[in-house]
């Protein structure tokens, strides 16, 4: 598709229950995201992938939350033993790689989102 | 330590009137890019402007224009003849030029335009 895909777009699930959102970027988006949303809050960054680097996983807030991305394609984030604090839309962002020292219009886009809800 | 500061959490301006909305970055690098993204109510984030930290001149876009003080290392968004559509939460983000690149973002400012 034309634009980065995320599904589901709405999520609720009990505590205690593991969650898989998944993340389709841009073709050639060497970049992908995942941010974390709360209501009426900033982004909060969790993990960004680039290219065949090891990723950057230094915003995830615990161990039970884990990314993995396909060479430069498809990333899934997992939540295991979901608690109500992780309710949230998770916002998944590809962009093109920053093309050396100078970085050019190298702007993340979005997806629409996932809402997660935990019951 | 916060890398993007949004000073002003919430803003009312009049419609028709020009808007600052306050961006300050913290940086060592040499080569950095800013971003302002726009979210609406539906909560889709809408890339606005780029300003490039080699750039010579103000990025500007439409109604949008950014006033991008390099010393003083800020990187205010301005909106002309603002819009009710205008109202919104608005982000400021940075990527830095070393290999640490990721896009972060500052906390947001929202804007209520008032008719």
């Amino acid at each position: 598709g034309a634009g980065v895909s995320q599904s589901p777009s709405n999520k609720v699930t009990e505590k205690g229950k593991d969650v898989e959102l998944r993340c389709d970027p841009i073709s050639g988006h060497t970049a992908l995201y995942w941010y974390r949303q709360r209501l009426g809050q900033g982004l909060e960054f969790l993990i960004y992938f680039q290219g065949n680097s090891a990723p950057d996983k230094s915003g995830l807030p615990s161990d039970r939350f884990s990314a993995e991305r396909t060479g430069e394609s498809v990333s899934t984030l997992t939540i295991q033993r979901t608690q109500q604090e992780d309710s949230a839309v998770y916002l998944c962002a590809s962009s093109r790689s920053r093309g050396g020292a100078v970085i050019r219009n190298t702007e993340a886009f979005f997806g629409q989102g996932t809402r997660l809800t935990v019951v | 330590a916060q890398k993007i500061t949004q000073t002003q959490p919430g803003m009312f301006v009049q419609e028709k009137e020009a808007v600052t909305l306050d961006c300050t970055y913290d940086t060592s690098d040499q080569s950095y890019g800013l971003f302002w993204y726009k979210q609406p109510s539906s909560g889709e984030m809408i890339f606005l402007i780029y300003q490039g930290s080699y750039d010579e001149q103000n990025a500007t876009e439409g109604r949008y224009s950014l006033n991008f003080q390099k010393a003083r290392k800020s990187a205010n968004l301005v909106i002309s003849a603002s819009q009710l559509g205008d109202s919104a939460m608005y982000f400021c983000a940075m990527r830095e030029g070393t290999r640490d690149d990721k896009i972060i973002f500052g906390k947001g400012t929202r804007l209520h335009i008032l008719p």
